[in-house]
């Protein structure tokens, strides 16, 4: 199975502040179809997840541009510029380009 | 609106089965896959597998080959996770979702004598 692995584990941050967080994976994720299956969801308090970005770099319809995804084969980033309260919560990387799709261990986002 | 709704929370004796439902609605079901995912309690997520509600079609993470069984039942929109041979390992929440776009609100699945 894919390994995926997100640092930080988690990160105390002000509003306003901009954040990043890795996700690297133990396998190229680049599939047949030459698309790259990475993508990148956020679990706030006591909800489902919902994805905010798919095949790296596009986000999901009504997700604010303060997010962005980044990077290709095994090195992956998402940035939130100005974060706002709304956003805190676990972020997760999943892959689906290999099966069985996998998840990161999640990089909770805490208010400082 | 798209909308997934998952049956009720089940407390479930060991070594028993259940059958959790996950019922679409406001989007042609046979347009998104219905993957399965688990959340043990505190921890990350895992995924099960995923069902093609037009063919049937299944695919199942090795892992949960011999522990869920995923059906769907067009005529009334519904997907289905039958788990068998519960264990307190099996105690968590777990999610429909439409190809991770769309998202059930999840069951707790609780086995306990």
């Amino acid at each position: 199975d894919v390994v995926m692995t997100q640092t930080p584990p988690s990160l105390s941050v002000a509003i306003g502040q901009s954040v990043s967080i890795s996700c690297k994976s133990s396998q190229s994720l680049v599939a047949s179809d030459k698309n790259t299956y990475l993508n990148w969801l956020l679990q706030s308090p006591g909800r489902s997840p919902k994805r905010l970005i798919y095949q790296v770099s596009k986000l999901d319809s009504g997700v604010p541009d303060r997010f962005s995804g980044s990077g290709s084969e095994k090195d992956f980033t998402l940035k939130i510029s100005r974060v706002e309260a709304e956003d805190l919560g676990v972020y997760y990387c999943l892959q689906g380009t290999h099966l069985p799709q996998t998840f990161g261990g999640g990089t909770k986002l805490e208010l400082k | 609106q798209v909308n997934l709704l998952q049956s009720g929370a089940a407390l479930v004796k060991p070594g028993a089965s259940v059958k959790l439902s996950c019922k679409a609605s406001g989007y042609t079901f046979t347009d998104y896959y219905i993957h399965w995912v688990k959340q043990s309690h505190g921890k990350s997520l895992e995924w099960i597998g995923y069902i093609n509600p037009n063919s049937g079609y299944t695919n199942y993470n090795e892992k949960f080959k011999s522990k869920a069984t995923l059906t769907v039942d067009k005529s009334t929109n519904t997907a289905y996770m039958e788990l068998s041979r519960l264990t307190s390992e099996d105690s968590a929440t777990y999610y429909c979702t439409g190809d991770f776009d769309y998202w059930g609100q999840g069951v707790m699945v609780t086995v306990s004598s």
